[in-house]
């Protein structure tokens, strides 16, 4: 267990749709990571947070949002759903912002796009 | 092509052989490296983090970075069926605000 919680572990909704992710990091991590993992894409990074504020953005669609909360807890909001947005979705977290600060994923939130 | 390239598999070993994992990769400006191991349903976790080139020994891994080919190496020494997952290699320019790119993974399955 390494200590991020993801809910709901799994979300079945249909095209059109707006869903809502949530991931709560490990207790003292400031970063959160969000991320996409699809059997044609791989493992694909979204977005960061660190301490409320964005650092880094990477494949995020644009129908896709994402915020850290002052509790440090993350939302991910999935809009227009397609059927290519089906896929694991997993919020990771870290101590700190930097690259060496390892990333502990959680369990990850299974979306099926109907 | 894709910026990381990684041999699928599966890559079925037994137990005890050494393991060699491989990733290319296409931008000169990565200089962070990484190796993830991902065990079934379940999220990735970090095994070993380099930079720039060198290697890196923990335990039973060895992580080698050869940028001037573009090519990162995980090797497992005494493969255990525990070892049995799919590995990720994954690499950014920066060490802040970084972009990760990740290889799409190998699956190996260590057979007792």
């Amino acid at each position: 267990d390494s200590g991020v919680t993801q809910t709901p572990k799994h979300l079945i909704t249909a095209t059109g749709q707006r869903v809502t992710l949530r991931c709560s990091p490990r207790s003292g991590d400031l970063s959160v990571y969000w991320y996409q993992q699809s059997l044609d894409q791989g493992l694909q990074f979204l977005i960061q947070y660190y301490n409320g504020e964005e650092r880094a953005k990477g494949n995020i669609l644009e129908r896709f949002s994402a915020q850290q909360f002052p509790d440090l807890h993350s939302e991910l909001n999935l809009s227009s759903l397609e059927l290519g947005d089906s896929a694991l979705y997993f919020c990771a977290s870290s101590v700190g912002q930097l690259v060496y600060n390892e990333q502990f994923f959680g369990p990850g939130t299974r979306l099926t796009v109907l | 092509q894709k910026e990381v390239e990684q041999d699928p598999g599966p890559l079925s070993v037994p137990e005890g052989a050494i393991v060699s994992l491989n990733c290319t990769y296409s931008n000169s400006a990565f200089q962070y490296f990484m190796w993830y191991r991902q065990y079934s349903r379940k999220g990735p976790e970090l095994l070993m983090y380099t930079y720039s080139s060198g290697n890196k020994e923990d335990g039973r891994f060895t992580a080698q970075v050869d940028k001037s080919s573009k090519y990162i190496s995980l090797f497992i020494r005494d493969s255990q069926p525990s070892d049995s997952a799919t590995y990720l290699c994954a690499m950014t320019p920066r060490d802040y605000g970084q972009n990760f790119v990740f290889g799409p993974g190998t699956r190996l399955s260590v057979l007792p």
